[in-house]
């Protein structure tokens, strides 16, 4: 089992729409939780950080749930320009070799 | 403000040539990081360093060096490069770990062929 598993997609959504998705992690001592969009042949930029009480950063909303080990990302009123790679980062330990990526959730907002 | 720059940003090698790529950051950020981003597979880390002089193996450290002679600068070199070896490279720098410290910059990548 993968330490960090997204569902890949793609999610094709229309302009407007509310779209989620969640990553899951295996480990339970997990300390730190990200949220990094990548556009295409672009490198990764972050995009929120996610706290245990939840954080929303204007139309983005993250949540971490702990008992099901599982992160969430809420985006409202979709925009074109949403159409990117999402990916779910999750910190072990807090070590440098503990940073894990996950594959990504492919989003596409069609007009 | 460069942030992170990655140099060369393409390059085609042929199989047991060897290379070196650049990362330099200019944000006196302690920790650096090099990936290495495969379809599919998300971005795995090859080697890291947690300061100036400093290095250590990550997921896949296997036919990778690396160098971090002064604390701006992070090198990643192929000895003998493989087919295997073809990929995205990351480049990606953090102040530490703790609280916001631990977010990642990147640079803009280096795709490597090896023919």
């Amino acid at each position: 089992r993968k330490e960090v598993e997204q569902d890949p997609g793609p999610f094709n959504v229309p302009e407007g729409a509310t779209v989620a998705f969640n990553c899951t992690y295996s480990n339970s001592a997990s300390q730190s939780f990200f949220w990094y969009r990548q556009d295409c042949r672009k490198e990764p930029k972050l995009l929120m950080s996610v706290y245990s009480s939840g954080n929303e950063d204007g139309r983005f909303t993250a949540q971490l749930n702990r008992a099901s080990q599982y992160i969430s990302l809420l985006i409202r009123d979709s925009k074109l320009s949403d159409s990117a790679t999402y990916l779910c980062v999750v910190i072990l330990y807090s070590s440098a070799s503990k940073i894990i990526f996950g594959s990504g959730t492919r989003l596409s907002i069609r007009p | 403000n460069a942030g992170v720059t990655q140099t060369p940003k393409f390059r085609v090698l042929k199989t047991g040539q060897s290379m070196t790529l650049l990362c330099a950051q200019d944000m006196n950020h302690e920790y650096m990081y090099w990936y290495r981003q495969d379809p599919g597979m998300g971005l795995r880390l090859i080697h890291y360093s947690v300061g100036e002089g400093t290095t250590a193996k990550g997921e896949v450290p296997d036919g990778y060096n690396v160098s971090r002679l002064k604390k701006q600068n992070f090198l990643l070199g192929l000895e003998s490069a493989a087919p295997s070896q073809t990929s995205v490279y990351f480049c990606a720098s953090s102040y530490g770990l703790g609280g916001g410290a631990n977010v990642l910059t990147f640079g803009a990548g280096s795709r490597l062929t090896v023919l």
